[in-house]
């Protein structure tokens, strides 16, 4: 079974820019996870979907949002990008009892760099 | 703030050793399971643990739970340098949908 794979792996942009992230869980996997990781805040929880829906957000501006599409792909945005967004983005996919337990397989992340 | 706070914060020891890490929470949880993630990866599951449950073993992992204490350690015996990692603990949010990570320890075992 293929795990989560996260495009792009890295990437550059500069202030003001918009970024694009796209998440493919395991199949099987209805609910996709997403989390912001720098070295000063640690892990920080972004959004879950389950499909399509969005069922908690954490405490992000509206900068940063999220989708997910009837196959269980999920992509996640963020707009007038910012130097403090500068992170390690994770996604992971869980199955319906993993999303009840906490159990979560993740990608190998997409690492923005913000100039 | 977080749910999980791990301690040590870094932890360096020789390999063979023993290494244990400590994690602390703030309210009721169902489980609590951690994770390892080597250098600038994604995080691996390592183990879960009920809140029914006082000690689980995988492998070398040993993962105990002290619910009146709100906290659970996780111990690798006979430690290798490819133990090098962190580790973290997570408990799931009570609004459910959501899992909250700790700070990590970093964990480094020298050859």
């Amino acid at each position: 079974k293929a795990g989560v794979t996260q495009t792009p792996r890295y990437l550059i942009k500069t202030r003001g820019q918009q970024v694009t992230l796209s998440c493919s869980p395991i199949s099987g996997h209805r609910s996709v996870s997403w989390y912001q990781q720098t070295p000063g805040q640690g892990l920080q929880f972004l959004f879950e979907y389950f499909s399509e829906t969005q069922r908690n957000k954490g405490n992000f501006p509206g900068r940063f949002s999220g989708r997910q599409f009837s196959n269980s792909r999920s992509e996640m945005n963020v707009s007038t990008l910012e130097l403090g967004d500068s992170a390690l983005y994770l996604c992971a996919s869980s199955s319906e009892r993993g999303a009840v337990t906490g159990e979560l397989f993740f990608g190998e992340g997409s690492r923005l760099t913000v100039l | 703030s977080q749910q999980g706070e791990e301690d040590p914060q870094a932890l360096s020891i020789q390999e063979g050793e023993n290494a244990t890490m400590n994690c602390s929470y703030k309210t009721s949880i169902n489980n609590l399971q951690w994770y390892r993630q080597n250098s600038g990866r994604g995080l691996v599951h390592l183990i879960l643990i009920r809140s029914n449950e006082r000690e689980k073993h995988s492998g070398r992992l040993r993962v105990t739970l002290d619910t009146s204490k709100k906290s659970s350690s996780l111990l690798i015996t006979a430690s290798r340098a490819a133990d090098t990692a962190s580790y973290f603990c997570a408990t799931l949010d009570t609004g459910g949908f959501k899992t909250i990570f700790g700070a990590g320890t970093r964990l480094f075992v020298k050859a």
